[in-house]
């Protein structure tokens, strides 16, 4: 079965510094993974998406995410950290299951910025 | 352009209430979804529907009934609402399953005292 386990509920950075957010996903057949961020009293929005083009993956607001198959990991970076960023932010994954596909998604990391 | 609206925003049940969430999109997508929403546990899925005509239970169906009206519906039941089922709710479409982005809606604050 397919989960996601994000490694730490809240991350604090200060403006300007690096922004590391883990994520590693189990799947038992080759994943779709992607990142969403969700700013306060608001739906989720896409920041990125994994599907096996490209195992480094740009997507909006400067962020990247790597996908490394060997470690099971799909990490989101931003060399940067900027006020805005702050938001909670989920990792997913979705791969083919009996019935059709399922998108799952992390318990969620809360970013903290700085000033 | 709405993307996907739910209904309603807010809303208190006393336990053993009924209702139903109202979810709508105008991109003329495939698939919809119902996820749950609850502290520390990120979004949990309750029930999907991969095209119209079709559902399937997701992480957290019990207590919890879908309609998929046409192409663009997919409402949510609480047959008899527990406080268990406080959370927010989020409607979901996307063109299809599998490795296409989901658009969200804005989320319905369920209590249920």
């Amino acid at each position: 079965a397919q989960s996601v386990t994000q490694l730490g509920s809240h991350v604090s950075v200060s403006e300007g510094a690096l922004v590391l957010l883990r994520c590693n996903y189990s799947s038992s057949v080759p994943p779709y993974l992607f990142w969403y961020v969700q700013y306060p009293n608001q739906g989720l929005q896409l920041l990125l998406k994994y599907t096996s083009a490209a195992t480094l993956v740009k997507g909006i607001n400067g962020f990247e995410a790597e996908f490394k198959k060997s470690e099971t990991s799909f990490h989101l970076t931003k060399p940067s950290a900027h006020m805005s960023d702050a938001a909670e932010y989920f990792c997913a994954v979705s791969d083919l299951n009996t019935g059709g596909f399922k998108t799952i998604f992390g318990a969620g990391t809360r970013l903290f910025v700085k000033a | 352009n709405a993307g996907v609206t739910q209904t309603p925003k807010f809303q208190v049940l006393k336990t053993g209430q009924s209702m139903t969430l109202q979810c709508a999109q105008d991109m003329n997508h495939n698939s919809m979804y119902w996820y749950r929403q609850d502290p520390g546990m990120g979004l949990r899925l309750i029930y999907y529907s991969a095209s119209e005509g079709t559902t399937d239970k997701g992480e957290v169906p019990n207590g919890y009934n879908v309609s998929r009206l046409n192409k663009r519906e997919f409402s949510l039941r609480l047959e008899s609402a527990a406080p268990s089922q406080t959370s927010v709710y989020f409607c979901a479409s996307s063109a299809r399953t599998g490795n296409t982005e989901a658009f969200f809606g804005q989320g319905t604050r369920l209590t249920v005292v």
